[in-house]
């Protein structure tokens, strides 16, 4: 158990909705990451957050928006959802530095299905 | 960006065996290079990870090697077990260098046979 949680584990949803994945990081982590997993594209870095900031963006199409509570929780959420949006979606947190490459610790993920 | 390569894309080996699983890397400013494990239905596990100041680190059964110049690294496992069994991601990311996420190989299925 890595001390990173997220709900729900399974979301099954129709083209065009809108959801909310959310994400507890380790206490003490400031930073989290999103990424997405899935057969074609593999493991690719969404975006990442540092104590309520948005620090960088990766492969995140302008559907989707992520954004990180006093808390530490973070949320992503995903509009207008497609088919091809289908996947795995991974929270990861590190410890308490903005900067990128401290170890990363993953969530047990979403499984997103869109119908 | 970066981009990392990864081989092979399957590797089947004998209980008790070695394995090796190489991965290359694009951008000479990464400087930090952990390997994941991710099992059925679960999140990646970082397992080990190697800094670029350092050529090779081992921590039990598991070791990774670091060649700065060729721009590669590698995950050694030895005396193989059943429940090493998964599917294995290396990656790589430059410490320092700003604030983005992990840039991964597309992974190793690892198939130990008993």
């Amino acid at each position: 158990d890595s001390g990173v949680t997220q709900t729900p584990k399974h979301l099954i949803t129709a083209t065009g909705q809108r959801v909310t994945l959310r994400c507890s990081p380790r206490s003490g982590d400031l930073s989290v990451y999103w990424y997405q997993q899935s057969l074609d594209q593999g493991l690719q870095f969404l975006i990442h957050y540092y104590n309520g900031e948005e620090r960088a963006k990766g492969n995140i199409l302008e559907r989707f928006s992520a954004q990180q509570f006093p808390d530490l929780h973070s949320e992503l959420n995903l509009s207008s959802l497609e088919l091809g949006d289908s996947a795995l979606y991974f929270c990861a947190s590190s410890v308490n530095t903005w900067t990128s490459g401290d170890e990363q610790f993953f969530g047990p993920g979403t499984r997103l299905t869109v119908l | 960006g970066e981009n990392v390569e990864q081989h092979p894309s399957t590797l089947s080996v004998q209980e008790g065996d070695s394995a090796v699983i190489k991965c290359t890397y694009s951008d000479s400013a990464s400087n930090y290079f952990p390997w994941y494990k991710q099992e059925l239905g679960k999140g990646p596990q970082l397992i080990i990870d190697i800094r670029s100041n350092v050529g090779e680190k081992k921590d039990q059964r598991i070791a990774v090697t670091l060649n700065k110049t060729a721009k590669h690294f590698s995950l050694h496992i030895t005396e193989t077990q059943p429940e090493d069994s998964a599917v294995y991601f290396c990656a790589a990311i430059a410490r320092g260098g700003g604030a983005d996420g992990l840039t991964f190989g597309k992974g190793t299925h690892l198939i130990i046979q008993p």
